[in-house]
Parts: C-alpha cells; sequence; structure tokens
C-alpha cells in the first residue's frame, strides 16, 4: 500500500531558528514528491518539486533534499519567520495523473517570536 | 494568470440537509479537476476527478457525487449529509498530468451537526 508518513506531527520553534522536517514514502513506482505549505484555513501551495534524479532544489530559504534509495526527503527551513507558521505535507506522485498521488498528514510547525 | 474559486467558504449543515459546493476555474481550458477533504489529523483524501464535462471518476464509495457540467465548473454534492461529511473541502486543478502542480482552491469548510 502506498503510503507517505512525515515527522514530526507538530513542532514549534523561536523566530529566527532552523528546522528540518522528514518524509519517509513507499510510493511505487515513484514519480516526483512535492513539498506544500498550508497555512491555515487555506489550500496548500506548493513549494518544490523533486524527481527521481534530483537530490536538492532551494526556493528561498527552503531546502528540500530527496534520496530516492532510502525514500526520505526532508525540508529544512532557514532561519524562520513567523509567517512559516503553517503545515508542510508531502506529496508523492506515482505518475499516472494525480488519482495516483500519495498525501502525507503534514507537519503542523509553528514560530513563535 | 489561471485562477480557482470556491464557495461557500464555510457552511454549517444539519444532518440529512443537501449541500453544494461549487469550485470555478478561470483562465484555462479542459483542466483536470479535483475534489479533496481533509479530515482533521489526516491527509488529503482524493474524492472525485474530472478530465471533461461530464466525465466524473470517483475513488471511494462515500454519501457524495461530484457534476461537472461546464468544462471550468465542478460541483460536489449530497442529497442528505451525514456527521462523517463534516471536514475541509479542497478543489484542485493541475497544470500538467503526473507531474505537473496542483493548484488549490481557498477551500470549503463544512461542520455537519
Amino acid at each position: 500500500k502506498n503510503q507517505v508518513e512525515q515527522s514530526p506531527q507538530s513542532l514549534i520553534i523561536l523566530e529566527g531558528k532552523n528546522c528540518t522536517l522528514q518524509c519517509n514514502y513507499t510510493v511505487s513506482p515513484f514519480s516526483n514528491l512535492r513539498w506544500y505549505k498550508q497555512d491555515t484555513g487555506r489550500g496548500p501551495v506548493s513549494l518544490t518539486i523533486m524527481t527521481f534524479s534530483e537530490n536538492t532544489k532551494s526556493n528561498g530559504r527552503y531546502t528540500a533534499t530527496l534520496d530516492a534509495d532510502t525514500k526520505q526527503s526532508s525540508l529544512h527551513i532557514t532561519a524562520s519567520q513567523l509567517s512559516d507558521s503553517a503545515s508542510y505535507i508531502c506529496v508523492v506522485s506515482g505518475g499516472g495523473g494525480y488519482q495516483k498521488v500519495t498525501f502525507g498528514t503534514g507537519t503542523k510547525l509553528q514560530v513563535i517570536p | 494568470s489561471q485562477t480557482i474559486h470556491q464557495w461557500p467558504a464555510t457552511l454549517v449543515q444539519p444532518v440529512g440537509s443537501p449541500l453544494s459546493l461549487e469550485c470555478t476555474v478561470e483562465g484555462t481550458s479542459n483542466p483536470n479537476l479535483y475534489w479533496y477533504r481533509q479530515a482533521a489529523g489526516r491527509g488529503l483524501q482524493l474524492l472525485f476527478y474530472s478530465v471533461g464535462i461530464g466525465q466524473i471518476s470517483s475513488e471511494v464509495p462515500q454519501n457524495l457525487s461530484a457534476s461537472r457540467p461546464q468544462d471550468r465548473q465542478f460541483i460536489l454534492s449530497s442529497k442528505k449529509l451525514l456527521l462523517s461529511d463534516s471536514g475541509f473541502y479542497l478543489c484542485a486543478w493541475v497544470s500538467g498530468v503526473s507531474t505537473g502542480e496542483l493548484f488549490f482552491g481557498e477551500g470549503s469548510r463544512l461542520t455537519v451537526l
């Protein structure tokens, strides 16, 4: 069964600190992995996409890594800001359209002053 | 540019009442459209997807139905709501098949009492 597990479930950090969110998946076949940011009460917004051959991809203060061999991904947030408070969702696609996408349950990040 | 809108944003309905959530996409033609539900503490669950007018596929058996009367309109309905239908409903379209980015609407919060 295709699964995407994220850890931790929730995280509280001080403004300005760094943090790393984890994503482990068992989706097969694998096409790509995306990290989405979802503000409370809003729809998710894509941060990064990574395909099989990519190891690292950055988007501003967000850096995603992918190890396709161990089926693990991480999202590193540098110099956190209050606006980073949100849920971060790992989404793995097995190809064949979004009918084949598996969503993680998300990590809820709270950045406090 | 493409936009996606959902309404209503929030809805409180009694058990047994009907439901209609509407989603409209602008700035694109013949999009693949999706309805997801996000229950508390759970990942997004695909409910329905549509690749064209009148073409609806259901991923899970449930108390809901979907329709696509126009190319850019996607409607989620129920004749009689259940308590378990409560959740956050998200409409989305994808910019491309398989590796394209999912763009989500603002979401509709449904509470069934």
